[in-house]
């Protein structure tokens, strides 16, 4: 089983709506969590940190719930620009490294 | 300011040929980190490197696989007699906290 697992899509949905995803993290010794965004032949870039009182970035909102070992990415009002491949990350109590999902795909149509 | 830059931005190489893959991390940035990328793959840790603390190697898929890390600064990852499952995106990060990670333009790297 994977650590971290993701829906890897693609979603497709029109410009304009609120589209979801959601990640799944297998060890419970996982200590601190963001999404990334990594656009086509790019490299990966934070997007946000997620905390467990959940937390907004504009028309991004990210959620944590540590009994579930779940994390989501609410996207509001999505635009065009959006279009990218969003990256669950975690990181383990103890290691200093980045553990990655493989990525779920998005695409805002217009 | 400069972020991380890496080269060669491209390589093509014959299985069984060495390669080595630069890293300039941000300056004054302690921690680098190595990751590789493989097609239709999430990013896979390879290797750490703190400050002048011993490298955590625990990422490195085999012997062939090694990195340095000189003066605190640039950083070299070497894969020797490399074969086509080599075939990846190696992405270079460097940064102060795990959450202010800042990523380079990757090396993609093509065995035939």
């Amino acid at each position: 089983r994977k650590e971290v697992e993701q829906d890897p899509g693609p979603f497709n949905v029109p410009e304009g709506a609120t589209v979801a995803f959601n990640c799944t993290y297998s060890n419970s010794a996982s200590q601190s969590f963001f999404w990334y965004r990594q656009d086509c032949r790019k490299e990966p870039k934070l997007l946000m940190s997620v905390y467990s009182s959940g937390n907004e970035d504009g028309r991004f909102t990210a959620q944590l719930n540590r009994a579930s070992q779940y994390i989501s990415l609410l996207i509001r009002d999505s635009k065009l620009s959006d279009s990218a491949t969003y990256l669950c990350v975690v990181t383990i109590q103890g290691a200093q490294k980045l553990v990655f999902g493989q990525g779920t795909r998005l695409t805002i149509n217009p | 300011g400069a972020g991380v830059s890496q080269s060669p931005s491209n390589k093509v190489t014959e299985k069984g040929k060495d390669v080595e893959l630069r890293c300039d991390p941000i300056s004054g940035h302690t921690a680098l980190y190595w990751y590789r990328q493989s097609l239709g793959q999430g990013l896979e840790f390879l290797i750490y490197f703190q400050g002048n603390s011993a490298p955590d190697k625990s990422g490195l898929p085999s012997d062939r696989f090694s990195a340095e890390r000189t003066g605190g600064s640039v950083s070299t990852l070497t894969i020797q007699r490399t074969q086509q499952e080599d075939s990846a995106v190696y992405l270079c990060a460097s940064g102060g906290a795990l959450d202010t990670q800042y990523f380079g333009p990757g090396t993609r790297l093509t065995v035939l």
